[in-house]
């Protein structure tokens, strides 16, 4: 079965710099959600998108921006990068079928380290 | 607000040994719960989920937990844990509102020949 895809995998940059992350959800599915794990941390919500509109936003830097295309992909776009911006970036996405809850399936991750 | 509670940082069993893995949780409406595992620099993999029904729920890896409404506990379960069993486990909570997922700090299981 399809699964949550990101790229890249892993990225090294320079502080100061920018990233983007991209998330590809399993097909039909219209909700992608954003976390970030830091080393030896549990993962924290960033931000979630349903049907290309920002559905919630948990404790996402100022610096951080992000959004849903057309197609369902979404891209976490991070500027002035600090070292504390080092984690493990997970992607999710669930269908919105307008059921109480609808259960999230996880990417592999995008590793950034900021040196 | 709504929080989970992993009391255990760590925990170190003998292969063979059975497993308990506590988790409480404080949320004021319906609890979505999920136990999820991750092997060092890896992803998040679900072990198990309990969402409504029968409070003892079955997952993959032999794994099961069993949710009390009254005691606001979620805790996982194995009877015989294998060297292979070792990694970190997170317990989380899905949020009605949003859908989003809060996570315990998690427990890093050591197992031991």
């Amino acid at each position: 079965a399809a699964g949550v895809i990101q790229s890249p995998r892993h990225l090294i940059k320079e502080k100061r710099e920018t990233a983007t992350l991209k998330c590809y959800p399993i097909p039909r599915h219209d909700t992608v959600y954003w976390y970030q794990q830091g080393p030896g941390q549990d993962p924290q919500f960033l931000i979630s998108f349903y049907e290309k509109m920002q559905s919630d936003k948990g404790s996402i830097p100022d610096r951080f921006s992000a959004q849903q295309f057309s197609d369902y992909h979404s891209e976490l776009n991070m500027s002035s990068l600090e070292l504390g911006d080092s984690a493990l970036y997970f992607c999710a996405s669930s269908p919105g079928t307008g059921a109480t809850y609808n259960e999230q399936f996880f990417g592999p991750g995008t590793r950034l380290t900021v040196l | 607000a709504q929080s989970v509670t992993q009391p255990d940082i760590h925990i170190t069993v003998s292969e063979g040994a059975s497993l308990e893995l506590r988790c409480n949780y404080s949320y004021g409406a319906t609890p979505y719960l999920f136990w999820y595992v991750q092997s060092p620099g890896q992803g998040l993999q679900l072990l198990l989920k309990y969402f409504s029904g029968d409070t003892l729920v079955q997952g993959i890896k032999g794994f099961e937990a069993e949710f009390k409404r009254s005691q606001s506990s979620f805790n996982l379960r194995k009877p015989s844990v294998h060297w292979s069993d070792a990694a970190e486990y997170f317990c989380a909570v899905g949020m009605e509102y949003g859908n989003k997922l809060v996570f315990g700090a998690g427990t890093i299981l050591r197992v031991k020949s």
